[in-house]
């Protein structure tokens, strides 16, 4: 199947500063990709999807100047965690679709310290 | 809003079948879909079904839909070791999922 690729997989930061996670479409090129969040023992919650050459759509309760998503090329989507908090330490998954398929990326673990 | 409901929590001995099951309340769902996550680590599909069917089967995974009760199941045959995981249910169009909490699977010898 496709292959999503995210990086970083693991990263810890300090309170205050931002941290650009990626995520590209290895062997396909995707115009529209998509950023979950987990909570440890939760589900994935949809947090914004980002469309290429323009701006992201967000999703309800999700701050769009905390949490910048550019998508600059067919295969290339960057979530940016500005000013990050301890609250928003979590499990950052992005996915990218194929007709009836969506491939999620291995997840970014962000502790915020 | 649309909600996917499943168990928590399951346990079962090596060997035997494993049935997760998944309820849903967004009735114009085109496909449903199954997802295995092990730890620190992303989601893998592991299959799906287009909601007009009511059965599908792949290997050790066998899929039941019944549309009219929103009830969506997934049966492991032979469970092994390695299928220890988290299973989550999700529905709603490919490029908008609405994931359940997730079934930790527990396999014992």
């Amino acid at each position: 199947g496709a292959v999503v690729s995210q990086h970083p997989s693991r990263v810890i930061c300090k309170s205050g500063t931002s941290v650009k996670i990626e995520c590209r479409s290895l062997d396909f090129q995707a115009t529209t990709m998509f950023w979950y969040r987990q909570f440890p023992k939760q589900s994935l919650m949809l947090m914004a999807t980002s469309n290429e050459g323009s701006k992201a759509t967000y999703e309800q309760g999700v701050e769009k100047d905390k949490f910048l998503i550019n998508h600059a090329s067919l295969t290339l989507s960057t979530l940016t965690v500005t000013s990050a908090h301890p609250e928003d330490s979590s499990f950052y998954i992005c996915s990218a679709s194929i007709q009836t398929e969506a491939f999620f990326g291995q997840g970014t673990r962000l502790t915020v310290v | 809003g649309e909600d996917v409901e499943q168990s928590l929590f399951l346990s079962v001995r090596e060997g035997d079948s494993s049935v997760i099951n998944c309820t849903y309340t967004d009735s114009s769902s085109t496909y449903l879909y199954w997802y295995k996550q092990e730890p620190g680590a992303g989601l893998q599909l592991l299959t799906y079904i287009f909601s007009n069917m009511d059965m599908k089967q792949d290997q050790r995974l066998t899929v039941l839909l019944n549309k009219k009760d929103k009830h969506l199941s997934l049966r492991i045959a032979d469970t092994q070791t390695g299928d220890s995981a988290i299973y989550f249910c999700a529905t709603g169009g490919y490029n908008k999922l609405i994931f359940g909490a997730g079934t930790r699977l527990a396999v014992h010898p």
